[in-house]
């Protein structure tokens, strides 16, 4: 079956520090992984998606994630960190082969300090 | 294009009363989905729908009906209402197979049942 673990519901950063959220998937065939965020009272958005091509991925905003196959990990980062970046990050993984689903973490929240 | 829109965006219901959730999408997307939103819980899938006609439950369908008469909407009947059903509910639709599998959010419904 397919699952996400995000380490951290809670992550806090100095405005201009290192963003590093992480996320580790389950998955029996191979991947799409995606990170979304949600601002207060917002919909959720597509920040960026892995789809087997490049493991580096870029999205909007500045983000980017890389997919690990041997660390079955898809960590999201993002150099400097921005007072509008506060917003709760989740991450997805596709559901089995043929399957429209997605299997959602269950998010961290990132607060950006002045 | 309008994207995917919901009614209403917030609610309130007595317990044991029903109500339909409105969720539409005007990008001609085969796969639609209700998702809930609780803190600490992520996204839960309720339902979703491959193509008009065609409805399956997802992770926590109890209490909760849905119906596809047309591709662009998909509504979510809540039969009587409990207070374990107040939540903040998302839809979301995807092209699917061709559109790599991302979802598109609405802006979402706050249901609260007292």
């Amino acid at each position: 079956a397919q699952s996400v673990t995000q380490l951290g519901s809670h992550v806090s950063v100095s405005e201009g520090a290192l963003v590093l959220l992480r996320c580790n998937y389950s998955s029996s065939v191979p991947p799409y992984l995606f990170w979304y965020v949600q601002y207060p009272n917002q919909g959720l958005q597509l920040l960026l998606k892995y789809t087997s091509a490049a493991t580096l991925v870029k999205g909007i905003n500045g983000f980017e994630a890389e997919f690990k196959k041997s660390e079955t990990s898809f960590h999201l980062t993002k150099p400097s960190a921005h007072m509008s970046d506060a917003a709760e990050y989740f991450c997805a993984v596709r559901g089995l082969k043929g399957s429209y689903q997605l299997t959602f973490g269950k998010g961290t929240k990132l607060s950006v300090i002045p | 294009n309008a994207g995917v829109t919901q009614t209403p965006k917030f609610q309130v219901l007595k317990t044991g009363q029903s109500m339909t959730l409105q969720c539409a999408q005007d990008m001609n997307h085969e796969y639609m989905s209700w998702y809930r939103q609780d803190p600490g819980m992520g996204l839960r899938l309720i339902h979703y729908s491959v193509g008009a006609g065609i409805t399956d439950q997802g992770e926590v369908p109890n209490g909760y009906n849905v119906s596809r008469s047309t591709t662009e909407d998909f509504p979510l009947r809540l039969l009587s209402a409990a207070p374990s059903q107040t939540s903040v509910y998302f839809c979301a639709s995807s092209y699917g197979t061709g559109g790599g599998y991302e979802q598109y959010f609405g802006p979402g419904t706050r249901l609260t049942v007292t």
